[in-house]
């Protein structure tokens, strides 16, 4: 079974703030996804990563792919109280035919 | 339009009860897939459906039977239910299978009391 730990678990910080939340396993990834979910909704694609190394900014997200594919990173540079939301990696295993999430990081960014 | 609708959005019922969720997806995918999210916001794979055959079961018990009458819906009838069954039902579609964004219905809250 692929793991994905993520952390932290929790975060809470003020607008602002820069942070950074990881994901972790101990298998190689076809590629990793990262999505936010909201309340009462479903997960949204925030961006997909390929490329061991690989760098990804989407406004003031950055996002980075560990370079044997096994591990990620979201960094938030100056939080907004718009960013709060459950934050999910996804392991996608290709050859599975499955992608397989995180335990997903919750941010709360407090204005 | 909603790209995937699940129905109903909320559910509450009796332990032995049997129930179904239903989901559509109007954009053209050929895989569907169905998830789990526990208590702990946990998401996972529970099914998943390439052009109305069955890929994966993900160690489901045999109380959970989807049927996708075509690649636009699947379905999800559960019986016997059980007050562990209690959680938020999702149900998404990707174009291919493993490969590609995953867009998600709204979710299914199945409270079983």
């Amino acid at each position: 079974t692929q793991l994905l730990e993520q952390s932290p678990q929790f975060l809470s910080i003020q607008e602002g703030e820069n942070l950074t939340v990881y994901c972790n396993s101990s298998s190689v990834f076809s590629s990793l996804q990262w999505y936010r979910q909201e309340p009462g909704e479903g997960p949204v694609l925030l961006v997909t990563v390929v490329t061991g190394g690989e760098v990804k900014k989407l406004k003031r997200l950055t996002f980075q792919f560990g370079d044997a594919r096994k591990d990620s990173s979201l960094h938030i540079t100056a939080a907004q109280p718009g960013d709060t939301g459950l934050y999910l990696c996804a392991g996608v295993n290709t050859n599975a035919g499955k992608s397989t999430f995180g335990d997903g990081t919750t941010l709360t960014v407090k204005p | 339009d909603t790209a995937v609708s699940q129905t109903p959005k909320y559910l509450v019922t009796q332990m032995g009860n049997d129930k179904s969720i239903k989901c559509e997806q109007n954009l053209g995918h050929d895989t569907m897939y169905w998830y789990k999210q526990d208590s702990k916001k946990f998401l996972k794979i529970m099914f998943s459906y390439n052009n109305k055959e069955l890929i994966i079961n993900e160690t489901v018990p045999n109380r959970f039977s989807p049927k996708s009458p075509d690649k636009a819906h699947l379905n999800l009838h559960i019986n016997s239910l059980e007050l562990g069954d209690s959680a938020v039902y999702f149900c998404a579609s990707s174009q291919e299978l493993a490969n590609g964004e995953l867009f998600f219905g709204e979710g299914s809250r199945l409270t079983v009391l």
